[in-house]
């Protein structure tokens, strides 16, 4: 069966402080995996999509990577308007569902 | 503005009382999709529409209905509402399949 797991579920941060969100998958061929934002009472922000192990993407503070088994999404020197919840999903290649991990809520502390 | 937008934001109803949800997007995109989102569970894919006339079940379509009869809407049916459908809802749209999904701002329901 198709999973997706996130960890960890919560993660309190000082600011400048970088660290690492997980993301693990059990997928029939992964046709894409997302990365999203999302803030309280909004919908889910794109970030990223990768699609083979290897590939790396970044944007301003953020880095996302990704293996046969994984992706992480790395924070450097993350600053209070990072605080949000991170979201994964991947789409298999043998169907056209998109299946989301529950999330890590991150807050960053001045 | 690209956007994908949702009516009504908030809902109230009570048991068994239809109601349609409508979604909208105007990026020509091809595929539409509908997720719930529940504490603890995440966001859970209702169904989705490849194409105009084409939808298929994603993994919690049980209670639900959609219709795919024009490109820009989606919208998502509640033939006979019940409390366990209590949610927040999101549409979601992209160009095509393996693309990003854009969502909406979500529509927050409560049935009584």
């Amino acid at each position: 069966e198709d999973q997706v797991t996130q960890s960890p579920e919560a993660l309190r941060l000082q600011e400048g402080e970088s660290s690492s969100l997980n993301c693990s998958y059990t997928v029939s061929g992964l046709r894409g995996l997302f990365w999203y934002r999302q803030d309280p009472g909004k919908g889910p922000e794109f970030l990223f999509t990768l699609y083979s192990a290897g590939e790396e993407k970044e944007k301003e503070r953020l880095k996302a990577t990704l293996t046969k088994k994984e992706s992480f999404l790395h924070i450097t020197a993350p600053k209070p308007e990072d605080s949000a919840t991170y979201l994964c999903a991947v789409q298999a290649g043998n169907t056209d569902k998109l299946i989301f991990g529950t999330g890590t809520r991150l807050q960053v502390f001045p | 503005e690209a956007q994908v937008t949702q009516n009504p934001r908030y809902l109230i109803t009570v048991t068994g009382k239809k109601l349609t949800v409508t979604c909208s997007q105007n990026m020509n995109h091809e595929y539409m999709s509908w997720y719930r989102q529940d504490p603890g569970l995440g966001l859970r894919q209702i169904y989705y529409s490849m194409n105009v006339e084409v939808t298929d079940k994603g993994d919690v379509p049980e209670g639900y209905k959609v219709s795919r009869k024009e490109k820009r809407n989606f919208p998502l049916i509640l033939e006979s509402p019940s409390p366990n459908q209590t949610s927040l809802y999101f549409c979601a749209s992209s160009l095509g399949r393996g693309d990003p999904q854009y969502f909406g701002p979500g529509t927050r329901l409560l049935v009584l």
